[in-house]
């Protein structure tokens, strides 16, 4: 199975900050990665697939970058309302396979 | 609009079983692959399940292998999830999503919430 290794598991930030989310494969997965945003209470949503196409709909301040096995996700000026649990999955291979999260708190 | 709704959750005693259900909206459900993905209580997400759109390729999870089944019916336009020998680690919210390759997960239901306790 690829092991999704996201960094950090929580991060502290302020409104207007530029925050960046790390996943790390154990094997190459090509760009076959997407990006997920979850509330508390609420199923996940899409942001990001293919590693670096925005879901339509979600704000431009979203972006993803990477191929292969380092990916990154990034809020460039971090809204009141992106403050949740951010997920990787990886579907290049079955298993499809989660990073652990990385929950965005409010400083 | 997609809409995937979940039912079927609820209480169950460790060994028993319980068959979730997702009603497909808004797409061509015969069209696309559709998938299970849990999250226990206060932890991440885990996939468990996928099925091919004619059902032709079915996938598990080593965790529920020989345990879970899933089905769908196109001309329901619905999915399913035949648990059994529940287990207290099958606590989880459930979710359906749809899609595999890159529409995996773009699209989700709001879930539903399996107990495994006596």
């Amino acid at each position: 199975d690829i092991q999704m290794t996201q960094s950090p598991s929580s991060l502290s930030a302020s409104v207007g900050d530029r925050v960046t989310i790390t996943c790390r494969a154990s094997q190459g997965i090509r760009n076959d990665l997407g990006w997920y945003q979850q509330k508390p209470g609420k199923a996940p949503k899409r942001l990001i697939y293919a590693a670096s196409s925005l879901q339509s709909g979600v704000p431009s301040r979203f972006s993803g970058s990477g191929s292969g096995t380092e990916f990154t996700l990034t809020i460039s000026s971090l809204q009141p309302e992106d403050f949740a649990t951010y997920y990787c999955l990886q579907h290049n291979s079955y298993p499809p396979t989660f990073g652990g999260g990385t929950k965005v708190e409010i400083k | 609009e997609v809409q995937l709704v979940e039912s079927g959750g609820g209480l169950v005693k460790p060994g028993g079983s319980l068959r979730l259900s997702c009603a497909a909206s808004g797409f061509t459900f015969s069209s696309y692959s559709m998938n299970w993905v849990r999250q226990a209580p206060g932890k991440g997400l885990e996939w468990v399940s996928s099925i091919s759109s004619s059902s032709s390729y079915i996938y598990y999870a080593d965790s529920v292998k020989g345990r879970f089944t899933i089905s769908r019916d196109n001309a329901k336009n619905s999915l399913y999830l035949q648990m059994n020998s529940l287990r207290a680690e099958d606590t989880a919210v459930y979710y359906c999503a749809r899609g595999s390759a890159q529409e995996t997960g773009d699209y989700w239901g709001q879930g539903t919430l399996v107990t495994v306790s006596s």
